[in-house]
């Protein structure tokens, strides 16, 4: 069965910060990793989708890499802003359509 | 519209009631998913539909009960709940091996 884990669970940080999160899993034989983010009591909404084949990508300030050998992957947050305070997500997609998820890591930044 | 739409947002039902979570896409995607998130708990599969077809039941009880007329909808009939069913109740869909789109969820208490 495949295990995500995230670290930390939580992070406050001073707003204009560059930040690191982390997301490990356990099975490397993935299709792709995804990383969400999610607004309280919100639905989520998908930041980057690094497919198996790529090290990876970037949208903005967001920057998600993937190392699938040693089963982990970073998402780099650039000069953060008060709004991205938001639980965020790692979701890794194995065989078949299902996406197993970490617990998220809850990220406040302050002005 | 664009996404994937879910209704009611909220919904607050007695242990003997009848309901129904709805859900509609418009990417023209082939799987649609149900998901549960509970407090302090990573998201959990319900249910997985691919070309209306269901492929996926992850052991959910029968007082839950999903439904796929076709590739843009999904349901999920509610029926004799419980008190720990109260959760956020996400539908997501995707097309092949690419990413997730999530709903905005519905927010269910069962009192």
């Amino acid at each position: 069965k495949q295990e995500v884990t995230q670290i930390p669970a939580a992070l406050s940080v001073p707003e204009g910060e560059n930040l690191v999160l982390n997301c490990s899993f356990t099975d490397s034989a993935i299709y792709n990793l995804q990383w969400f983010r999610q607004d309280p009591g919100k639905g989520l909404t998908s930041l980057l989708l690094i497919q198996s084949s790529q090290r990876e990508q970037t949208s903005g300030r967001l920057n998600a890499s993937l190392d699938k050998s040693s089963g982990r992957s970073t998402l780099y947050i650039a000069a953060s802003q008060p709004g991205d305070s938001a639980t965020y997500l790692c979701a890794v997609r194995r065989s078949g359509y299902a996406l197993n998820f970490g617990k998220g890591t809850s990220l406040l930044v302050t002005p | 519209e664009t996404g994937v739409t879910q209704t009611p947002r909220h919904l607050v039902m007695g242990m003997t009631n009848k309901k129904s979570l709805k859900c509609e896409q418009h990417l023209g995607h082939n799987a649609m998913y149900w998901y549960k998130q509970s407090a302090k708990k990573p998201l959990e599969l319900m249910f997985v539909y691919n070309f209306k077809e269901q492929t996926e039941n992850n052991s959910v009880p029968s007082r839950f009960s999903p439904e796929c007329p076709n590739s843009s909808h999904l349901f999920l009939h509610l029926h004799t709940l419980q008190p720990e069913d109260s959760a956020l109740y996400l539908c997501a869909s995707s097309q092949d091996n690419y990413g997730y789109t999530f709903g905005s969820g519905t927010r269910l208490t069962v009192v």
